[in-house]
């Protein structure tokens, strides 16, 4: 059993790429959340699915995309990639009958 | 929309000596407050949480207290030791049923236990 994993680790954008984060779980949960973690801030709720084939917007959608298409993945794609991307990107999933979110161990992306 | 305010934004404290930190939260509605502990470079984890129809909540060390009247709670750590330094978040959320437990978070409080 992994919980959530994420890929890649770490990766360089130059402004205007693009990328798709994994983001992947093997807990059978049905709600998945990709964060945002700027340098000594908060966690900030970019996306959210309640289930495959449901998302909705966090606080900080602006500049992203989801898609839930099978219960355990859910990637987040950046488009257009800017300088005010430049965060840690964590992936959270729960089950239906507990609050408890577990956190991936995050993407690293700067965008130069 | 939820806003969760949290302080101090850094402490220190002697090994053995208790540590608290402070959050309040804006919606009434919110009825759940994880705390989660981040040590550098590694990921979120939640180390105590409380719903509203609870007052207070212990885990050996941990304890968190819980407000509602005032709108905040607070996690108190005792005897606390150098493993106990991370970066320490709180939250707020709706959640009841199947409600998505959308988690507005704290800007977290950096905690340093000197030996």
């Amino acid at each position: 059993n992994a919980g959530v994993t994420q890929t890649p680790k770490f990766r360089i954008l130059k402004i205007g790429q693009s990328m798709t984060l994994q983001c992947t779980q093997d807990m059978n949960h049905n709600y998945m959340y990709w964060y945002r973690q700027d340098p000594g801030m908060g966690l900030k709720l970019i996306y959210y699915s309640v289930g495959a084939g449901i998302t909705d917007k966090g606080e900080v959608p602006n500049g992203y995309n989801v898609s839930r298409s099978t219960t355990e993945d859910f990637p987040l794609r950046l488009e257009l990639a800017a300088p005010s991307q430049t965060s840690v990107y964590f992936c959270a999933s729960r089950s239906t009958v507990e609050d408890t979110q577990y956190f991936g161990p995050g993407t690293r992306l700067t965008v130069l | 929309g939820e806003n969760v305010e949290q302080h101090p934004s850094t402490l220190s404290v002697q090994e053995g000596d208790s540590a608290v930190i402070k959050c309040t939260y804006s919606d009434s509605a919110s009825n759940y407050f994880p705390w989660y502990k981040q040590e550098l470079g590694k990921r979120p984890q939640l180390i105590i949480d409380i719903r509203s129809n609870v007052g207070e909540k212990k885990d050996q060390r941990i304890a968190v207290t819980l407000n509602k009247t005032a709108k905040h709670f607070s996690l108190h750590i005792t005897e606390t030791q150098p493993e106990d330094s991370a970066v320490y978040f709180c939250a707020a959320s709706m959640s009841w049923g199947g409600a998505t437990n959308k988690l507005i978070f704290g800007t977290g409080t950096l905690l340093a236990v000197q030996p």
